[in-house]
Order: C-alpha cells, then sequence, then structure tokens
C-alpha cells in the first residue's frame, strides 16, 4: 500500500460548483497533514494545515479522519484561479514529509 | 515575505558530470529538505538535514548524492555523476521546526541531463 494515496484526477467541474478530495495514508502514526497546491512546474505552496477537529479557511474545509486514515479537502464556490493539482502530505513527526501523488483539478467557464 | 531561493534555475549537464545545486533557507529555520520530482510524478523525499547532520534520507538518496551546509546561509545538494534518471525537478524547501511544521519550498532547480 502507498504512504499517501490520493485519486489523480482529474475533476473537471464548473465555477461555481463544490468539489472534494480524498486523500488516503497508511501509517497510523502519522501526526501532521497539510493540503499543498501545486501550480504546473511551479513549487508546491502550503494551502492548509489540517486539525483533528477539522478547520476552514475561506472556501476551503480540511478534515481529518484518524480511525479511517483519511483527510479530505473541500473546495465550495470554486473559481477559475482553484484550477491546480492538490497535493496531500503526511509527516509522523520524524524528519519527513511525504507527498502524495497529487489530484488535478480543472475549473471552467 | 522570507522566501527560499535556488539556483540555478535551469542546469543542463552532460551524463557522468558532477552538479551542485544552491539554495538558501529562510534565515530562521532550522530544517532543510530536498526533494524531487520527475516530470509528471509526484514529489519525492530525498533527504532532511539538522544541526549539521543528515537526520533522515530516502532510498534515492544513495552515494551519488550528498548535502552540505558550507557556511550560516547556503545548503547544497551535490550529484556525483550525473545520469540521465536525475532529470528532474530539484525543489530545497525548509522549516522552522519539523514534523509540524509547515515547509517553504523553493521555486526548484530544472536538472537535464543529456
Amino acid at each position: 500500500r502507498k504512504e499517501v494515496e490520493q485519486d489523480p484526477g482529474p475533476f473537471n467541474v464548473p465555477e461555481g460548483a463544490t468539489v472534494a478530495f480524498n486523500c488516503t495514508y497508511s501509517n497510523s502514526a502519522s501526526q501532521s497533514f497539510f493540503w499543498y497546491r501545486q501550480d504546473c512546474r511551479k513549487e508546491p505552496k502550503l494551502l492548509m494545515s489540517v486539525y483533528s477537529s477539522g478547520n476552514e479557511d475561506g472556501r476551503f474545509t480540511a478534515q481529518l479522519n484518524r480511525a479511517s486514515q483519511y483527510i479530505s479537502l473541500l473546495i465550495r464556490d470554486s473559481k477559475l484561479s482553484d484550477s491546480a493539482t492538490y497535493l496531500c502530505v503526511v509527516s509522523s513527526g520524524t524528519y519527513k514529509y511525504i507527498f502524495g501523488t497529487g489530484t488535478r483539478l480543472k475549473v471552467l467557464a | 515575505e522570507p522566501e527560499v531561493t535556488q539556483t540555478p534555475s535551469h542546469q543542463v549537464t552532460q551524463m557522468g558530470q558532477e552538479v551542485i545545486l544552491r539554495c538558501v533557507p529562510i534565515s530562521n529555520h532550522l530544517y532543510f529538505y530536498w526533494y524531487r520530482q520527475i516530470l509528471g510524478q509526484k514529489v519525492e523525499f530525498l533527504v532532511s538535514f539538522y544541526n549539521n547532520e543528515i537526520s533522515e534520507k530516502s532510498e534515492i538518496f544513495d552515494d551519488q548524492f550528498s548535502v552540505e551546509r558550507p557556511d550560516g546561509s547556503n545548503f547544497t545538494l551535490k550529484i556525483r555523476s550525473t545520469k540521465l534518471e536525475d532529470s528532474a525537478m530539484y525543489f530545497c524547501a525548509s522549516s522552522e521546526w519539523t514534523g509540524n511544521e509547515k515547509l517553504f519550498f523553493g521555486s526548484g532547480t530544472q536538472l537535464s541531463v543529456l
């Protein structure tokens, strides 16, 4: 089983739609979780950390389910500028962060 | 906003040559990382570095690779004898702490091995 697994997509959604991505991780000792965004050929940029109680930042909501070992990202009211690859990142508290393969999102006008 | 800087942005080299990729992490950060991303593939962990020594490394980071912090600001990745399969985007990252802290990435060095 891969350490961090994501559906690669692509997810093609119309502007204004709500879209959700899931990510599963294999290491039950994982402690920290993040969503990063990566635009084509650019560096990953932090979108948001994921906390146990779930958290929201504007149109973005992240949830963590430790029992099932998955995290999710919900994007409401999608904008054209949300088109990117969304990377799930997991850390077990050691010196490395493991990236998922990413989920591609394309928001259509 | 402070940022991680990487040079060069592009590096073309012949197979078998040595390359050094350079990074200047954010000044108050203590943990440094190298990741790579082969075109169309995922971001892969190479190595982490703290207190002037390697903290953790992946299977990719074999004897051909080395890292160094030669002074108080630079953090370098050296590939001794490049192979075709080393062609990738190499990202440097830094964090204030590790594990629970977010990573800040540089804009990357695109390495092309011919």
